[in-house]
């Protein structure tokens, strides 16, 4: 079946750090591949999307690769901010068959950035 | 323009009660998904509508059903509620039923006594 699996957090930096946080994926077919950030008490908010492979979605400074060779779509900012503090969650989506529009996430990743 | 509308917010219930969840998409959007989001976990997939028909549906028990009116908002149900169920359930809405993106929501919050 289809799957994510996330980076386990949660993750811990100083503003202006680098983050990368680590996604990879199984699917049969070729995905979509998102981003999304929850904040404390809110719905999920799309950061950004890749639908092929070599595309770079990004969005607010986070920039994403889609890797077919490596199944992977890891998240990176060169410098977060205490308003980074989230959580993200990756995800898929395919086109067609069953599982048409479904999206299928990760376990999320906690992120707490200090100043 | 209005997000993705979702009420009540916040909802307290018995075991064995049932429940309705509401959900009005953004204007123009025709497809709604049903999310339930354990704490601690990712979403997982419930159902899709598209056109007031079901295009999709996640591995729930049939205590759950959905449906979709002719204005595109949506009404998902539970029934024979189970301490499990206790969870955040989120709705989105996109443009179409294929891999456009997908905008949520800030869910209800359903606790289970």
């Amino acid at each position: 079946g289809n799957s994510v699996t996330q980076m386990e957090g949660p993750v811990t930096l100083s503003e202006e750090a680098f983050l990368t946080i680590n996604c990879t994926y199984t699917a049969t077919g070729y995905p979509s591949l998102f981003w999304y950030v929850q904040y404390p008490g809110e719905g999920l908010q799309l950061l950004l999307k890749a639908t092929k492979a070599d595309d770079k979605g990004s969005n607010k400074g986070f920039e994403a690769t889609y890797r077919k060779e490596t199944t992977s779509f890891h998240l990176e900012k060169g410098s977060v901010q205490v308003s980074d503090s989230a959580v993200y969650f990756c995800a898929l989506s395919l086109a067609g068959g069953t599982s048409y529009g479904k999206l299928t996430f990760g376990q999320g990743t906690i992120l707490t950035v200090h100043p | 323009d209005a997000g993705v509308t979702q009420s009540p917010t916040h909802l307290i219930k018995t075991r064995g009660q049932h429940v309705t969840l509401r959900c009005s998409p953004i204007s123009g959007h025709k497809s709604v998904s049903w999310y339930q989001q354990v704490l601690g976990q990712g979403p997982q997939f419930i159902f899709q509508y598209y056109e007031k028909e079901e295009r999709g549906r996640g591995n729930f028990p049939d205590r759950f059903s959905a449906r979709q009116f002719p204005n595109y908002s949506s009404e998902l149900n539970v029934n024979a509620l189970l301490l499990g169920d206790s969870a955040l359930y989120l709705c989105a809405s996109s443009w179409g039923q294929g891999n456009q993106p997908q905008h949520f929501g800030d869910g209800t919050r359903l606790s289970i006594l």
